[in-house]
């Protein structure tokens, strides 16, 4: 099956530092998603990117699905940041498939 | 609105009982999937619901049973688990199937005693 990688997968950064996440993928997908998992589990949808670049406010991404990789960049970090980062590839048409994330820390 | 609810919030059960998981959405996506996540783990698929059919089941053991008596809603019934299966289960949905955009639910976590 495809393999979904996270790099780094911890991060410890002080407020207002900026940092790029990367998640590599092992085959062709249909489709990636970036999620924020809060403390309290739920997993909040950031963006929708199968290819190019997507920016919203200090968060944006860019899916290159030729060479198998997203990036996500996080710009003047702030303490609710903090979490943890899954990238999602959707493989095989009915499949989401998360990557092994990233786990943030942002101290003031 | 992109909202999947789901309830309880919290459940503990002992290995012997009988209980059940609910997820609903009113956005009238047609295709809802359970995920199964442990503590410090990525989420992973177990079930996937295609207008109303299961067309996935990642090999799950019997003693999960999903049900989804109509596009909104989608069950998880629990019989005899056992510790193990402690874990946060997740519900998402999407339009149709996974070529679009999924949205989850805030999750159930689930104790077994």
């Amino acid at each position: 099956g495809i393999q979904v990688e996270q790099s780094p997968p911890d991060l410890i950064l002080q407020e207002g530092a900026n940092s790029t996440l990367r998640c590599n993928f092992s085959d062709s997908v249909n489709n990636l998603q970036w999620f924020h998992q809060n403390p309290w589990g739920q997993l909040i949808n950031l963006f929708y990117i199968p290819s190019g670049t997507k920016q919203n406010g200090r968060l944006s991404a860019t899916t290159v699905a030729t060479e198998r990789y997203s990036l996500l960049y996080i710009s003047s970090s702030q303490t609710t940041d903090s979490g943890v980062y899954f990238c999602a590839v959707i493989y095989n048409t009915d499949k989401l498939i998360f990557g092994t994330g990233t786990r943030l820390q942002v101290f003031p | 609105d992109t909202e999947v609810t789901q309830t309880p919030k919290h459940l503990v059960m002992g290995m012997t009982n009988k209980k059940s998981l609910k997820c609903e959405q009113h956005m009238g996506h047609r295709a809802m999937y359970w995920y199964k996540q442990k503590a410090k783990k990525p989420p992973e698929l177990m079930f996937v619901y295609s207008y109303e059919k299961l067309s996935i089941n990642e090999s799950v053991p019997s003693r999960f049973s999903p049900e989804c008596p109509n596009s909104s809603l989608l069950n998880l019934h629990l019989h005899a688990l056992q510790p193990e299966d402690s874990a946060l289960y997740l519900c998402a949905s999407s339009q149709e199937k996974l070529n679009t955009e999924a949205f989850f639910g805030q999750g159930t976590r689930l104790t077994v005693v």
